[in-house]
Parts: structure tokens; C-alpha cells; sequence
């Protein structure tokens, strides 16, 4: 499988508190996005970190990147119920367009 | 709404039969493509079009799976005799191939249930 890993699987918080999401990848890229899930809805982007890049925010998000170690983290600060849903990291596009998909978190914040 | 539609949102077949999917794309985006995403797992890449042209295909696109994009705008996905591991959802997603992002829109999926 080309997919990479995403660590943890699941991830339960309470309210207010800080959710980190880490997700390792496979191949050399030019950019990588992170995509949120919620259940019965499709995939929402949420930011794109491009491979020159090192940090991004986005609001309460905000997004590292290490190609040396082929790594990349996502932090939610002060995580909402409305947070509750499965994040994926995605590799690309690189050529062609394609998206490159992570297995997945799946956060859970308890009000 | 202007966003990505796909239909159904739900199919049950029994194992053998065909299926088609309908995938309509943002209006503009000349971009569209199709992944498949099992219970657990993130989306995996299936096919994309630029216009009419189908680019690129993965290897878990198998014979029983044909994509088409006849006039450049909406997109069917058909799986001819379905089996029990076809079970799956099935999105689409469309893109401007211009933009420097390439952010990728996603439909809310075609859920596929072979009995």
C-alpha cells in the first residue's frame, strides 16, 4: 500500500484541550494537506504545507512539516466537540494531481 | 448548491450485478477524480480526468471498473459484476487544474453495499 500512517488511531480529549495528530509519509513531496472527516459528511481541506515550508496556521490549527523525516504534524489548540471527526493527512499532488491518503486519527472531544 | 454532487448516496446490489455511479463536479473545475475509502482507512486513489482525457489509473482499478468523462463535465463510474470486496464508499472530487493549491473538493460519497 502507498498510504502512510497516522499516529494515534484514536485520540480522546476533553474540551479546551490541545489534540496532536502526527502522520508519516512515503514518497518525496512537493505538498501536504490535511483533510477533516466528519461522519456522513465527505472530506473538508484544511490547510496545505507546501515542501519548503516548515509551519503553517490556519486559526486553531496549526501544521508541521519535516521532510528529512518524511513527518508531519497537525495541532488543534483549544479542541471544541465540534472538533469530533477523523483527520487524514494526504501526500501531494504532486505530478498528476493525485492525493495520497494517511490512514487516519479519529478524534474524539468530550464536552 | 454549488458543490460536488454524487448519486446515489447509497446503493445494495447482490454480488454479479453492475453498478454505475454519477459523479457532477464543481462547474469550472476541469479536473475529477474518483477513490475509494474501506471502513477504518483512509481514501485510496482510483482514476483522474483532465477534461474528457482519462491521465491516469491506479492498479486497483481492475477490468470490472471503467470511469468516463464524455463531455468534460460530469463523470460516471460503472463496477461490472460486483463482489462482496467492491463494498466500499465511493467518492469523487474535482479540482482546477490552474490554481497553484490544486485543492481538492470532495462529494459526499456513493456508499456500496454487494451482498
Amino acid at each position: 500500500s502507498q498510504q502512510g500512517e497516522e499516529d494515534p488511531q484514536a485520540l480522546s480529549i476533553q474540551e479546551g484541550e490541545n489534540a496532536t495528530m502526527n502522520c508519516s509519509y512515503k514518497t518525496s513531496i512537493n505538498n501536504l494537506q490535511w483533510y477533516r472527516q466528519n461522519s456522513g459528511r465527505g472530506l473538508v481541506h484544511l490547510i496545505l504545507i507546501r515542501s519548503n515550508e516548515r509551519e503553517k496556521h490556519s486559526g486553531r490549527l496549526r501544521v508541521t512539516l519535516d521532510t528529512s523525516k518524511k513527518s508531519s504534524s497537525l495541532l488543534i489548540t483549544a479542541s471544541r466537540a465540534a472538533d469530533t471527526a477523523s483527520y487524514f493527512c494526504a501526500e501531494g499532488p504532486n505530478q498528476g494531481g493525485k492525493l495520497i491518503f494517511g490512514q487516519g486519527t479519529e478524534l474524539s472531544v468530550k464536552p | 448548491d454549488t458543490g460536488v454532487s454524487q448519486d446515489p448516496r447509497h446503493k445494495i446490489t447482490k454480488r454479479g450485478q453492475n453498478v454505475t455511479f454519477r459523479c457532477d463536479p464543481i462547474s469550472e473545475h476541469n479536473r475529477l477524480y474518483w477513490y475509494r475509502q474501506t471502513l477504518g482507512q483512509g481514501p485510496e486513489f482510483l482514476t483522474y480526468f483532465q477534461n474528457e482525457a482519462q491521465l491516469e489509473k491506479s492498479r486497483l482499478l481492475s477490468d470490472r471498473f471503467s470511469a468516463e468523462r464524455p463531455k468534460g463535465s460530469f463523470s460516471t463510474l460503472e463496477i461490472q459484476r460486483t463482489e462482496q470486496g467492491d463494498s466500499a464508499m465511493y467518492l469523487c472530487a474535482s479540482s482546477l487544474a490552474s490554481q497553484s493549491v490544486n485543492e481538492q473538493f470532495f462529494g459526499p460519497g456513493t456508499r456500496l453495499t454487494v451482498l
